[in-house]
């Protein structure tokens, strides 16, 4: 149990154009997401917390306009890259919490390239 | 975000050598957790660790729950290569809050067969 979906696994598109990331909970609700970003051999980088029915919550630094978290269901919060650049190529991870007890479970990862 | 202090940073070992890593914080944590990260996925949760003092083994994996609940450690035996990885300390601080989890910095595991 408690599975978190992520997709796609891979994307690469043209520098201008969004991309859409998807996080889904498979057999649990989640109320609140997350969302990482990782630079090659470095730890995880979170940049929003992701609140089903509000707005989400940005980390320092994190371009809100950029970087577009939507909530929508108890099932599903998607990442839109808005105006992508090459600088915005990463590994890009969701998780979502099971319980107070069981930790955080991390989707697969989307590995993005821009062109 | 809060970041957990955990060493070493990378480690080359033989296979069938043992592999001790650990996380140190200035803060209490009330959860430990240690995930591993292979290349091009997200992390999996190897172990949980819920009280202060517990160790607690899955596998060839050993990791515990330091007493002062500041630090933690994971143990891997007998190294083989589908050990490799990155392996994540994680805390979380009381358990109530929606973002309460801290990482370390991760340790990279290189195996040699």
């Amino acid at each position: 149990g408690a599975v978190v979906s992520q997709h796609p696994s891979r994307v690469i598109c043209k520098s201008g154009t969004s991309v859409k990331i998807e996080c889904r909970s498979l057999d649990f609700q989640a109320t609140t997401m997350f969302w990482y970003r990782q630079f090659p051999k470095q730890s995880l980088m979170l940049m929003a917390t992701s609140n089903e029915g509000s707005k989400a919550t940005y980390e320092q630094g994190v371009e809100k306009d950029k970087f577009l978290i939507n909530h929508a269901s108890l099932t599903l919060s998607t990442l839109t890259v808005t105006s992508a650049h090459p600088e915005d190529s990463s590994f890009y991870i969701c998780s979502a919490r099971v319980s107070i007890y069981y930790g955080y479970t991390f989707g697969s990862g989307t590995r993005l390239t821009v062109v | 975000g809060q970041q957990l202090n955990q060493s070493p940073q990378s480690m080359f070992i033989q296979e069938g050598e043992d592999v001790s890593m650990n996380c140190t914080s200035s803060s209490i944590f009330n959860t430990w957790l240690w995930y591993k990260q292979e290349p091009g996925e997200g992390p999996v949760l190897l172990i949980a660790l819920y009280k202060a003092g517990e160790l607690t083994s899955n596998g060839r994996l050993t990791a515990q729950f330091g007493i002062t609940r500041k630090d933690s450690f994971l143990n891997i035996s007998a190294s083989i290569p589908s050990d490799v990885g990155i392996y994540f300390c994680a805390g979380q601080l009381r358990g109530f809050e929606n973002n309460d989890m801290r990482f370390g910095a991760g340790t990279r595991l290189t195996v040699k067969p």
